[in-house]
């Protein structure tokens, strides 16, 4: 399969521990990365790698990997953590892109 | 500090041909490390990855639109193009610009242009 799936919604309390998932059979060959998407801006990279933040990003973003599913984490949610979230990695048997559906994140 | 710009039409009548350019200023779209790549994003919907092209000629498509795209790059004025064509309302999205960097196990997309919003309509 050429897809990789997150769930569409995901709510956190202000300050707790929210995990993102998302599955594809991609991802048992590339790590997957992670983008930020805040309401009328381009995305940003947010997690790349078995585990690395971009310079800027805060560390209580962090990314995680296990079979067929990587894990975006963030430790103590922030108000301006609600956005829209995006995993993409290579596809594991051509040179294409994937994207996964994204994943809409509301801090409560 | 690595910046891209695209730019081109905001509206284009259906069955003509979409283009937009992206400039990259910073840093040399010759960079061996790097890729140049377009993705569009349909108002209220998800990232779709078009294509990405290598300065050396080296390009990939999304089968799904591989018959309608062109992706090309200017060394000289340190660009890269986007063509699409018969396009539809289907394919009134905001487009954009990124940098997709090959690493180890890992192909990540950094830095993003803004994003210009084109509409398919008559």
């Amino acid at each position: 399969s050429s897809e990789l799936t997150q769930d569409p919604a995901v709510s956190v309390a202000l300050g707790q521990t929210v995990t993102i998932t998302c599955q594809g059979d991609s991802l048992r060959s590339y790590y997957a990365s992670w983008s930020q998407q805040r309401p009328g801006q381009a995305p940003t990279l947010l997690i790349y790698g078995k585990n690395n933040r971009p310079s800027g990003i805060p560390d209580r973003f962090s990314g995680s990997s296990s079979g067929i599913t990587a894990s975006l984490t963030i430790t103590g949610a922030q108000a301006e953590d609600e956005a829209d979230y995006y995993c993409n990695s290579r596809d594991s048997s051509d040179n294409r892109q994937l994207f996964g559906g994204g994943t809409k994140l509301t801090v409560l | 500090q690595l910046q891209l710009q695209e730019s081109g039409p905001g509206l284009v009548k259906p069955s003509e041909t979409l283009s937009l350019r992206c400039t990259v200023s910073g840093a040399s779209i010759s960079n061996t490390n790097s890729y140049w790549a377009w993705i569009r994003q349909p108002p209220g919907k998800g990232l779709e990855w078009i294509g990405h092209i290598h300065s050396t000629g080296i390009i990939s498509y999304n089968p799904s639109l591989q018959s309608r795209v062109i992706i090309s790059v200017d060394t000289s004025k340190n660009q890269f193009s986007l063509k699409l064509t018969s396009v539809t309302a289907a394919d009134t999205a905001v487009y954009y610009c990124a940098r997709l960097l090959p690493g180890d196990w890992n192909y990540r997309f950094d830095p993003w242009g803004q994003g210009t919003l084109v509409t398919v309509s008559s």
